[in-house]
């Protein structure tokens, strides 16, 4: 089975702190993204990534950034965590080509207080 | 940019069948997929139609109508475990998802 892990489940940060989000794959997927997840708005697009140290803006970018630096790991920077960013964090990965759907993972729950 | 519409939430019974539909507005898109998320839990890839017409896997299937920019998923048989939020979502160079459906299943 396909496995995306998140490094955390639960996190607390405090404003203004820089927060890493981390995102591991284990099957070889080019393609991976982030999504966060609020109550009433479903899940939104942040960043993804074709290929290793490429990226493309998603369609809430501001304030994240990301990284991706190898072909498993997809990380998410919050340069400066706000209130506004509390929210589930959800990574994901898919193969190019013929669709077998994403694989998400569990979940990043962050709270920014 | 993309759309995707689908109702907010829908109540059904133990054993009966249920449609939950999705509109869209953008065209020239890849497939229409749907996932499956249980509360607290990740969301889970269900069905994937690339072109017009049903696909069934088990219980469940998915339709797609490019022509009047409609899809549904239909769940047959509910059992209460099908309680649970599902998206729709389209897909091209990536995937949008619209905002879910609330499935709540009486006994």
């Amino acid at each position: 089975d396909v496995k995306v892990t998140q490094s955390s489940r639960y996190l607390v940060k405090r404003t203004g702190e820089k927060v890493f989000l981390e995102c591991v794959q284990d099957m070889d997927h080019e393609n991976m993204f982030w999504y966060r997840q609020d109550p009433g708005l479903g899940l939104r697009l942040i960043y993804f990534s074709y290929d290793v140290k490429m990226k493309e803006k998603g369609d809430i970018p501001e304030g994240y950034s990301v990284s991706r630096e190898k072909k498993e790991r997809f990380s998410l920077i919050l340069e400066s965590a706000s209130t506004n960013q509390t929210s589930m964090y959800l990574c994901a990965s898919t193969p190019t080509g013929a669709n077998y759907g994403y694989t998400f993972g569990s979940g990043t729950r962050l709270t920014v207080v | 940019g993309q759309s995707l519409e689908q109702p907010s939430e829908v109540t059904a019974v133990e054993g009966a069948i249920v449609q939950i539909n999705c509109t869209y507005q953008t065209s020239g898109f890849y497939g229409l997929s749907w996932y499956q998320q249980h509360d607290g839990g990740a969301p889970t890839f269900l069905s994937y139609n690339a072109l017009d017409g049903l696909e069934e896997t088990g219980r469940f299937s998915s339709f797609l109508s490019r022509s009047d920019s409609y899809g549904y998923l239909l769940l047959q048989e509910l059992q209460m475990k099908d309680s649970a939020s599902y998206f729709c979502a389209q897909e091209d160079d990536k995937i949008i998802f619209g905002k879910g459906t609330r499935l709540h299943i009486l006994p």
